[in-house]
Order: C-alpha cells, then structure tokens, then sequence
C-alpha cells in the first residue's frame, strides 16, 4: 500500500466553524508533513512530525492546530479561520530518517466563507 | 540551505513536440533531486528522482532528467508531449545526509495543444 488518503476531498467552512481534516498512511513512514498550497504556487510547509512528535512548526497562526494521535494518522484541526485560508492542504509522508522521495495524499479543498 | 530555480513558469508546446522544463539549485552539500507533477485540483505526484548512481534517469511515460553536477542542473525532458502531459511541474531538493524537509521550485506549467 503505497498510498496516502486524505479526507474530506472538499470542504466548505464558515469562519466560526471548527473542521478537521484527516491524513491516514499504512506505509510505516514515520514522517509526515501538512502544505499549504496556493493556486499556481508550489506547496508551503506548515507542520513535520517525526516518530509522532511536532518537529517543525513553520509559523502557522495558532488557528491550525496538528495532531498526530498515531503512527498512521496526521490530523490538521481548523478553528476560526480567514477566508484567505483557503487553499488545497496536502498530507505528505517520507521514511523517518532519510531524504528520500516524499508521498502525497490528495489534497483537500478547503473554501472559508 | 537549499534553493530551487525553475526559470519558467510556463511553456506552451504543440503536441509530439519536444519539451525541456528547466531547473537548477543551488546548496552547499551534496542533494537528492525530484521532479513531481501536479494534475488540477490533485495531489503532487513523484514523476523521478535522482539519489545517486547514473545521472540520468527515467520514467515510465517517456520523460527524463539528467543530473549535472557540474552546473548544478536537473532539467526535464520529453522528446514528443501528449495533450494529458499538460500539468504544472515542480522540481525539488533534499540534502542527501542528515534530514530535511524538500525544497520546492515555484513551478513549470506545461501546456500542450493539439
């Protein structure tokens, strides 16, 4: 199984609301990565997680907020946001340890309203 | 630190043409090279990857990248696009040791008309 599943595929959320999008893996990769990307730019680093703990958090407000409650699952909870958060999020993940290729899930469509 | 040069950011090719997608980095330490694609609305894709042995290499659907050293390139070549090659191209890089998150270039779009 050498896929990253991403749900919802879309997503529609007032900017009251709170949503979670869910990032699973069953490659036993033990680093997995949160993007944003923007249309027509190439994907942001949000958060790492490495053997399930936040190695890198690359200053994202505080209205995203990761979990990553096992080896095989990467959550991104959403709270608040701005209409300018949105955007395709992208789940990635890499073998712990190496600089290898990364994999991406699919991405979610996220529209704030 | 690593950086990523993809001096287009679009190329328009007539199908069966052949196409070059550009890309060079920069970084002070030896690096793993990828080139992924990106279909609308999708995810990003591994399209092939250099990590060492011979310099060229390729994929599946007819593209392939040589890495040169020497001018610190990775460029993207096809020798005859399709229409459904039409897709945005991102190039990246990893240090080859230690461990670090990809660097990405701020992409090729390859438009292919009929």
């Amino acid at each position: 199984d050498t896929e990253v599943t991403q749900t919802p595929k879309h997503l529609v959320m007032g900017m009251t609301n709170k949503k979670s999008l869910k990032c699973e893996q069953h490659m036993g990769h033990r680093a997995m990565y949160w993007y944003k990307q923007k249309a027509k730019k190439p994907p942001e680093l949000m958060f790492v997680y490495s053997y399930e703990k936040l190695s890198i958090n690359e200053s994202v407000p505080s209205r995203f907020s990761p979990e990553c409650p096992n080896s095989s699952l990467l959550n991104l909870h959403l709270h608040a946001l701005q209409p300018e958060d949105s955007a395709l999020y992208l789940c990635a993940t890499r073998p712990g340890g190496v600089n290898t290729e990364a994999f991406f899930g699919q991405g979610t469509r996220l529209t704030v309203v | 630190a690593q950086s990523v040069t993809q001096l287009d950011s679009q190329v328009p090719v007539f199908e069966e043409a052949p196409v070059e997608l550009r890309c060079n980095y920069s970084s002070s330490v030896s690096v793993y090279l990828f080139w992924y694609v990106q279909y609308p609305n999708q995810g990003l894709q591994l399209l092939l990857k250099y990590l060492s042995g011979s310099t060229l290499v390729e994929s599946i659907n007819g593209f392939e990248a040589e890495f040169n050293k020497s001018q610190t390139s990775f460029h993207l070549r096809k020798p005859s696009v399709h229409i459904s090659d039409t897709a945005e191209y991102f190039c990246a890089v990893s240090p080859n040791s230690g461990y670090s998150t990809l660097t990405f270039g701020k992409g090729t779009m390859l438009l292919v008309s009929p």
